[in-house]
């Protein structure tokens, strides 16, 4: 079974850039790797998806590992309204569901 | 926008009550999806539909059944509800690709 890693937590300053790393080693190749976050007190909410090339939007920016084994979250500039947990989801690990972990607790100081 | 619509925010029930959660999307998606949430274990799949009437395990389907009839509402019922089963329920909505989930905000469901 595929097997997704992420850092339990990781802390910020404001204004700084985060990498939220992920591994993903078992993912096999046409399967799109999603992030999602959730803010406290609400649902999950969408930041970003990939395949194989490097992703951005308007949340966030995705890079993804040439051998796909893992990729990277970027938040270009810390807010403290980015203070949420990061789940990293790598499709097909359970066929056409999408399955969240633990994720990983972003915290922003100012 | 995007609007998934659970029905109750905050539910009280009674150990052994039936208990239905409804979830409403009005965007014609294919997929949805029912989680709960507990502290430290983050989101857990309960069951998935893909379509009317179709449906799939997730990860904990014991003690949960699941209701597609009509493609904008899926409902997870709770046959005999158990004190265990208090936690934070939230519905999801998707595209046939899963590119984008959409939640709604969820209902905390606690059962004395």
């Amino acid at each position: 079974d595929a097997k997704t890693t992420q850092p339990n937590s990781m802390e910020s300053n404001e204004e700084e850039p985060v990498h939220l790393p992920c591994n993903h080693s078992t993912i096999s190749g046409t399967d799109y790797i999603h992030w999602y976050r959730q803010l406290p007190s609400q649902g999950p909410e969408y930041v970003i998806h990939g395949l194989t090339s490097n992703v951005n939007n308007r949340m966030a920016s995705l890079a993804i590992a040439e051998d796909r084994k893992s990729s990277t979250l970027i938040l270009h500039r810390a807010t403290l309204r980015d203070a949420a947990v990061y789940y990293c989801i790598p499709e097909g690990e359970y066929g056409n569901k999408l399955v969240f972990g633990a994720g990983t607790i972003l915290r922003v100081k100012s | 926008d995007v609007k998934v619509t659970q029905s109750s925010r905050y539910l009280v029930k009674r150990t052994g009550e039936k208990v239905f959660l409804e979830c409403v999307q009005d965007m014609d998606h294919e997929n949805m999806f029912w989680y709960r949430q507990d502290p430290g274990l983050g989101l857990r799949l309960i069951y998935f539909s893909y379509d009317v009437k179709m449906k799939e395990k997730g990860d904990i389907p014991e003690g949960y059944s699941v209701s597609r009839e009509k493609k904008e509402r899926f409902s997870l019922i709770l046959e005999s509800a158990s004190t265990n089963q208090t936690s934070m329920y939230l519905c999801a909505s998707a595209g046939w690709a899963n590119e984008k989930l959409f939640f709604g905000s969820g209902t905390q469901l606690s059962v004395l």
